[in-house]
């Protein structure tokens, strides 16, 4: 089945550093999504990508649709503590009856104060 | 505005219990889906539907069962729980199949069984 690959895994960053993240695909993908996930919450999403090539912005954050639709990647500018969380990238294909995101298995972002 | 409400929050069961999970939306979405998470695994869809009356497998269904006679809410059942069950269980729900706005997610259920 189709998988992502979101790397890095775990990040640990001082405060007010800059971060990127990336996820990685075999397949193409029609809309490419960002969600952040607190801890003993459920994922929110931060920033949806529709189009290959497409860079979207949502505050400090910067998400970019690969050209060849199996790629993105999501910069947080000079993080701060509540940026503390796992980050999933998804890939979702329309069509057919399922329309199910292919989640990546994150990215645990820590900050130092 | 109460979006995606997952019943419980938490649960602890013995091996070969049964539970069932609820999740209520109440943003009228067609499609819901179960998740479940584990370290270092993401998010796996366990079921999933796409309107009333309907359901399907996902990636990883088996010691599962789901129902969805209303609309708003999608059950799910555990007949007899495993360890290996042991997870954090998010439902999701969305407008579409390839909505705009993505999924929205409820915040979990914490289920141990030991």
């Amino acid at each position: 089945g189709q998988q992502l690959n979101q790397s890095p895994q775990s990040m640990f960053i001082q405060e007010g550093e800059d971060v990127s993240m990336n996820c990685t695909s075999s397949s193409i993908f029609n809309t490419w999504l960002w969600y952040k996930q607190d801890p003993g919450e459920g994922p929110v999403l931060l920033i949806a990508l529709y189009k290959a090539g497409e860079l979207t912005s949502n505050g400090r954050l910067t998400a970019q649709f690969g050209i060849t639709r199996k790629d993105s990647f999501l910069n947080i500018s000079a993080s701060i503590p509540s940026d503390v969380g796992i980050y999933f990238c998804a890939g979702l294909n329309y069509g057919g009856s399922q329309g199910n995101l292919i989640f990546g298995k994150g990215t645990k972002l820590s900050v130092k104060p | 505005n109460a979006g995606v409400t997952q019943t419980p929050k938490f649960r602890v069961l013995k091996t070969g219990q049964s539970m069932t999970l609820l999740c209520a939306q109440d943003m009228n979405h067609e499609y819901m889906y179960w998740y479940r998470q584990d370290p270092g695994m993401g998010l796996r869809l366990i079921h999933y539907s796409v309107g009333e009356g309907t359901t399907a497998k996902g990636e990883v269904p088996d010691g599962y069962n789901v129902s969805r006679l209303k609309k708003q809410n999608f059950l799910l059942g555990l007949e007899s729980a495993a360890p290996s069950q042991t997870s954090v269980y998010f439902c999701a729900s969305s407008y579409s199949a390839g909505s705009t706005y993505g999924y929205t997610f409820g915040s979990g259920t914490r289920l141990t069984v030991v």
